[in-house]
């Protein structure tokens, strides 16, 4: 069955970087778009980036566009969210999920980044 | 990239029907066939209840439905059970390569 477990979360503060992780079982990887989605804690659902099965073009949200870089390895089946330049606004349960055709069909649990000094 | 507008909260009896708009432009849900639905309960990752506008995917009760016209989107419950109360989302693929999510409902079984 489909799996993706992100980790790497917890507390940072404001300025400094933190990468997250997303390991992906159960489906063939290398042949399906990424997204990360995040949450605030009692907000709604935010889209943060996407990448292509292939890795080869990268999307990002207006909010994090030259702070968040996605990326992935296909040999380890894992997700990457690098973030930098952390604010107090980017605090939030991270999700990562995989993309078909343009929706979002598996989630991960989630993550939670707390940035905070 | 502004949140496309949902109602903050909707509400029915067990058995009724209820219909949450997801309202957005021609650059996102009128422009776009990839509008899709999420439910998600507290403290859980959102599920997808709906793809493409109207599809549901094996597994989410037909009770669940989706239709689009103009720059708005619809998802209705019908039959309303007490599992179906949590917050609901929509969410449109942009014309700028972006995804846009609604602000939310919360749908509250009485």
């Amino acid at each position: 069955q489909v799996q993706l477990v992100e980790s790497g979360g917890g507390v940072v503060q404001p300025g400094r970087s933190l990468r997250l992780s997303c390991a992906a079982s159960g489906f063939t990887f290398s042949r399906f778009g990424m997204h990360w989605v995040r949450q605030a804690p009692g907000k709604g659902l935010e889209w943060v980036a996407m990448i292509w099965y292939d890795g080869s073009n990268k999307y990002y949200g207006d909010s994090v566009k030259g702070r968040i870089t996605i990326s992935r390895d296909q040999s380890k089946n894992t997700l990457y969210l690098q973030m930098n330049s952390l604010r107090v606004e980017d605090t939030a349960v991270y999700y990562c999920a995989r993309d078909v055709d343009r929706f979002f069909d598996y989630w991960g649990q989630g993550t939670l980044v707390t940035v905070s000094s | 990239q502004s949140a496309l507008t949902q109602p903050p909260s909707a509400s029915g009896s067990p058995g009724q029907s209820v219909t949450i708009s997801c309202t957005g432009t021609s650059s996102d849900v009128g422009g776009s066939n990839y509008v899709s639905w999420y439910q998600q309960h507290p403290g859980k990752a959102p599920k997808l209840m709906i793809y493409e506008v109207s599809k549901r995917p094996s597994g989410v009760p037909d009770r669940f439905s989706g239709s689009k016209s103009g720059n708005t989107a619809s998802l209705t419950v019908s039959g309303l059970q007490a599992e179906d109360e949590a917050d609901y989302y929509c969410t449109s693929y942009a014309d700028n390569n972006s995804w846009v999510f609604g602000t939310g409902t919360k749908v509250t079984v009485l």
